[in-house]
């Protein structure tokens, strides 16, 4: 199975700073078509979770662009630019480049 | 507006079994795979199963494999999970998302189901 492995386990961010999260695999997520199965979501508290990132650096509908991705390969980073008070949670990244598809174990946003 | 709700979970003994549901609107639900996918209260989350988009492909985490049964009613728009031989382990809330093929990522889910496994 792929691992993938998050750093830091916690994030304390004062209001307006930035925040960067990075996201370490096992083994290289990228495709035979070329494309990269890397993927960000945030939970936030008591919500299920919701796509931010699509492979690696795209935002998904309605994610403000304070959020980016960044990576290639086997490395990867989500960056908040400037956080605000809605963007605390948890976030995952996760590959679906095989199955079984999996999570890195979170990051808490605070 | 595209909708996933679950309904099904509850409490049951270690060994018994349970149906999860997941009800859908607002998308071609039999133009879908569809996932489920647990998280522990508290914990990650863990990928569960897959379907296809017309039911005949399953793919299973190695946890659940021979316990669980995913299936799918396109009439209905409605997902399944057949859990079996649960045990304490298997207590999470359970989401299910759609996967979207075009970005090959689980992009909407629902709200989720408690199932708690205790005796």
């Amino acid at each position: 199975d792929i691992v993938l492995t998050q750093t830091p386990p916690s994030l304390s961010v004062t209001r307006g700073q930035p925040a960067s999260i990075s996201c370490k695999s096992s083994q290289s997520l990228v495709h035979s078509d070329r494309r990269t199965y890397l993927y960000w979501f945030l939970q936030k508290p008591g919500q299920s979770p919701q796509l931010l990132m699509y492979e690696v650096s795209y935002r998904f509908t309605g994610v403000p662009d304070r959020f980016s991705g960044s990576g290639s390969g086997t490395d990867f980073t989500l960056m908040i630019s400037r956080v605000e008070a809605e963007d605390v949670g948890i976030y995952y990244c996760m590959q679906t480049l095989q199955t079984p598809h999996t999570f890195g174990q979170g990051t808490k946003l605070e | 507006e595209v909708q996933l709700v679950e309904s099904g979970g509850g409490l049951v003994q270690p060994g018994g079994s349970l149906r999860l549901s997941c009800t859908t609107s607002g998308f071609i639900f039999g133009n879908y795979w569809m996932n489920w996918v647990r998280q522990v209260p508290g914990k990650g989350l863990v990928w569960v199963s897959r379907i296809n988009s017309n039911g005949d492909r399953e793919d299973y985490a190695d946890s659940v494999k021979g316990r669980f049964t995913i299936s799918r009613d396109n009439t209905q728009n409605t997902l399944y999970l057949q859990m079996s031989s649960l045990r304490v382990e298997d207590t999470a809330v359970y989401y299910c998302a759609r996967f979207n093929w075009g970005f090959q990522v689980p992009d909407i889910w629902g709200q989720g189901t408690l199932v708690t496994v205790s005796s």
